[in-house]
């Protein structure tokens, strides 16, 4: 498609349950974020790949949230056992290029809004 | 660390009112400067953005942006807005060529027609 995909656009889970929030970038981006913006507040940065490698994941708040691109294309942010403090919405974005700050930055998905119950 | 201060939540204002949104950040090296829009059921796009030179910059649908180094800001500007303008903009701020963005909280703009 033309734009970055992610899925599911909703998400409601039980405290304590698995969630794996998954996102397709443009084809061809070598560059993936994933943010976390919960109510009220700003994007916040979780974690960055070039390709499959993850180069900085800085930004995830537990050992219970995990991302992976093993392919270089696709990717899945998984949070194990959530938490009701898990509850925002996952935003994805990609880029073209390895260093998307001198482009036109990053082409955002519309993120999937998690709902920890 | 660095951090985007956003001080206006909520700005409601009628069609063709001037718009200024404050951007503070707290960084004293080389950063570069963005603001980005969200539409109503829409994803975050670039409105404009900073790098060097000119610290007016010019963004697209008549917005700009100043950077004014000394009071650590980068204010949005429009001169006459439109119903269409009615958005949440955040402001990021981007520390020595890493690739990660820091966002503000975000200032929701309606404009009432």
């Amino acid at each position: 498609g033309a734009g970055v995909s992610q899925s599911p656009r909703y998400k409601v889970a039980k405290r304590g349950q698995d969630v794996a929030l998954r996102c397709d970038p443009i084809s061809g981006h070598v560059s993936l974020f994933w943010y976390q913006q919960a109510l009220g507040q700003g994007p916040e940065f979780l974690t960055y790949f070039q390709n499959e490698a993850q180069l900085d994941k800085s930004g995830l708040p537990s050992d219970r949230f995990f991302a992976e691109r093993p392919e270089g294309s696709v990717s899945t942010l998984k949070i194990q056992r959530t938490q009701q403090e898990d509850s925002a919405v996952y935003l994805c974005a990609s880029s073209l290029v390895l260093r998307p700050i001198f482009s036109d930055g990053y082409t955002f998905g519309s993120g999937t809004r998690l709902t920890v119950v | 660390a660095q951090s985007v201060s956003q001080h206006n939540h909520h700005v409601i204002l009628s069609e063709a009112a001037s718009l200024e949104l404050g951007c503070n950040y707290s960084y004293g090296g080389t950063v570069n400067l963005f603001w980005y829009v969200q539409y109503p059921g829409q994803h975050l796009q670039l409105l404009l953005k900073y790098f060097s030179g000119d610290p007016l910059v010019k963004g697209i649908k008549g917005f700009e942006a100043e950077f004014i180094k000394s009071k650590f800001s980068f204010n949005l500007r429009k001169p006459s807005v439109q119903w269409s303008d009615t958005a949440e903009y955040f402001c990021a701020v981007n520390a020595e060529y890493g690739n990660k963005l820091v966002f503000g909280a975000g200032t929701i703009l309606r404009v009432k027609s």
